[in-house]
């Protein structure tokens, strides 16, 4: 199965920061890649596909980058209802795999 | 509007069963394939199954094979996982999605506890 290593597992930081999450894969995926954002007691929520791809809906503050093994989530100027769980995960390949998750918290 | 509404989840004890379901609303259903995943309480998210649109292809992780079988019905829109032989380590939060690739709608989940 692949691996998806995220960092950091957690951070602090304060609203109209811009943060940055790193997931690596441990085998090329291509473009495969998507993230999404959990909020306590709540369902994940896709925010982006392919890598790089925004979903409906999702505000263009995030974005993400990346493709083979390393790739970026970035929140440009992070807002209070960001303050949550994310989560890389890849569908290069079965199993699926989720990265352990970066929460992000208030400085 | 997409929904997806899980039910089924309890407390049973090891060794045991139980059969979840995902009734689903609001997109042909026929048309996606769709996907069970887990959260152990404090943990991360575990992908479990998935099944194909027609409910021909299947697959399931390790950790489940040869104890849980996903199904579906088309005609009811619902989606199911049956799992047998429930271990301890079963326990978490199960969560229905939709699709096979990036899941782009998920239900708010049914906790399932193994526990004597």
């Amino acid at each position: 199965a692949i691996r998806m290593t995220q960092s950091p597992s957690s951070f602090s930081a304060s609203t109209g920061d811009r943060v940055t999450i790193t997931c690596r894969a441990s085998q090329g995926i291509s473009t495969y890649l998507a993230w999404y954002q959990q909020k306590p007691g709540k369902a994940p929520k896709l925010l982006i596909y392919a890598a790089s791809a925004l979903q409906s809906g999702v505000p263009s503050r995030f974005s993400g980058s990346g493709s083979g093994t390393d790739f970026t989530l970035t929140i440009s100027c992070l807002q209070s209802e960001d303050f949550a769980t994310y989560y890389c995960q890849q569908y290069y390949s079965y199993p699926r795999t989720f990265g352990q998750g970066t929460k992000v918290e208030i400085k | 509007q997409v929904q997806l509404v899980e039910s089924g989840g309890n407390l049973v004890e090891p060794g045991g069963s139980l059969r979840l379901s995902c009734a689903a609303s609001g997109f042909t259903f026929s048309d996606y394939y769709m996907t069970w995943i887990r959260q152990a309480p404090g943990e991360g998210l575990e992908w479990v199954s998935y099944i194909s649109s027609s409910g021909s292809t299947t697959y399931y992780a390790d950790s489940v094979k040869g104890r849980f079988t996903i199904s579906r019905d088309n005609t009811k829109s619902s989606l199911y996982l049956q799992m047998n032989s429930l271990r301890a380590e079963d326990t978490a939060v199960y969560f229905c999605a939709r699709g096979n690739s990036q899941l782009d709608y998920w239900g708010q989940g049914t906790l399932v506890t193994v526990s004597s």
